[in-house]
C-alpha cells in the first residue's frame, strides 16, 4: 500500500536553530514529490516539487532534496514566521491523486 | 487569496442531515479536486472531477457525492452525516487533468456534526 510518512510530528526551535524534517514514502512509479505549508485555519499553499533523486530546490529559508525513498526539508536559521505544519504529498503514477503525510508541526521560538 | 473560493467556511449541523459544500475554482483551472482533513489521518483525497467529467475516484464514502458544473464550479454533498464527518473539508484546483505542478488550494470548510 502506498504510504508516506513525516517525522517528526512536531518540532521546537529557536530562532536561529537549523533542522531538517522528514518525508519517507513508498510510492512504486514515483511521478512527483510535493511540499506544501499549512497555517492553522488555511488551505495548503504549495511550496517546492521534486521529481527525480537528487533534485534540490530552494525558497529562501528552505531546502528541499529527494532521494530513492525520502525527502528532506532543510530549513536553515528559521524565523518565528515560518512556524506553520509542513506537509509532503507524493503523486500516484495516475497524476490525479496525492497521498498526503500527517505532517510535521514546526514552532520557531524568538 | 489562492483563487480557490470555498463557501461556506463553517457549518454546524446534526447527526443525520445533509450538506452542500461549494468550491469555485481558480480562473482557467479544469480540475477540481476534493479532500478531507482529520485531526488524526491528515488530507484524505475524496474525488475528482475535470470539466465536468469524474476522473479519479479516492476514499469517498457512499453517503458523500460530488458534481462539477458547466460554469466548473463544484459541490460536495454529504448525507446522513455522522458525527466522524466532522473534518475540514478542502477543494483544490490545477489547469489540467493532472496535478504535474501541484495544487491551489482553497481555504477550506470546516463541518462540525453535533
Amino acid at each position: 500500500e502506498d504510504q508516506v510518512t513525516q517525522s517528526p510530528e512536531a518540532l521546537r526551535l529557536q530562532e536561529g536553530e537549523s533542522s531538517s524534517l522528514n518525508c519517507s514514502y513508498t510510492v512504486s512509479g514515483l511521478r512527483g514529490l510535493f511540499w506544501y505549508r499549512q497555517d492553522p485555519g488555511k488551505g495548503p499553499e504549495f511550496l517546492f516539487t521534486l521529481y527525480s533523486a537528487g533534485e534540490e530546490k530552494e525558497k529562501e529559508r528552505l531546502k528541499a532534496t529527494l532521494t530513492k525513498k525520502e525527502s528532506f526539508l532543510h530549513i536553515t536559521a528559521p524565523k518565528p514566521e515560518d512556524s506553520a505544519t509542513y506537509l509532503c504529498a507524493v503523486q500516484a503514477p495516475t497524476g490525479n491523486q496525492f497521498y498526503f503525510g500527517t505532517g510535521t508541526s514546526l514552532t520557531v521560538i524568538p | 487569496d489562492s483563487g480557490v473560493t470555498q463557501t461556506p467556511k463553517h457549518l454546524i449541523t446534526a447527526t443525520g442531515q445533509r450538506v452542500t459544500l461549494r468550491c469555485s475554482p481558480r480562473s482557467g483551472d479544469l480540475s477540481v479536486y476534493w479532500y478531507q482533513q482529520s485531526l488524526d489521518q491528515g488530507l484524505q483525497f475524496l474525488i475528482q472531477y475535470y470539466n465536468g467529467e469524474e476522473r479519479a475516484k479516492g476514499n469517498i464514502l457512499e453517503r458523500f457525492s460530488a458534481q462539477q458544473f458547466p460554469d466548473l464550479h463544484s459541490e460536495l454533498n454529504l448525507s446522513s452525516l455522522e458525527l466522524g464527518d466532522s473534518a475540514l473539508y478542502f477543494c483544490a484546483s490545477s489547469p489540467r487533468g493532472e496535478g504535474n505542478y501541484g495544487y491551489t488550494f482553497g481555504s477550506g470548510t470546516r463541518l462540525t456534526v453535533v
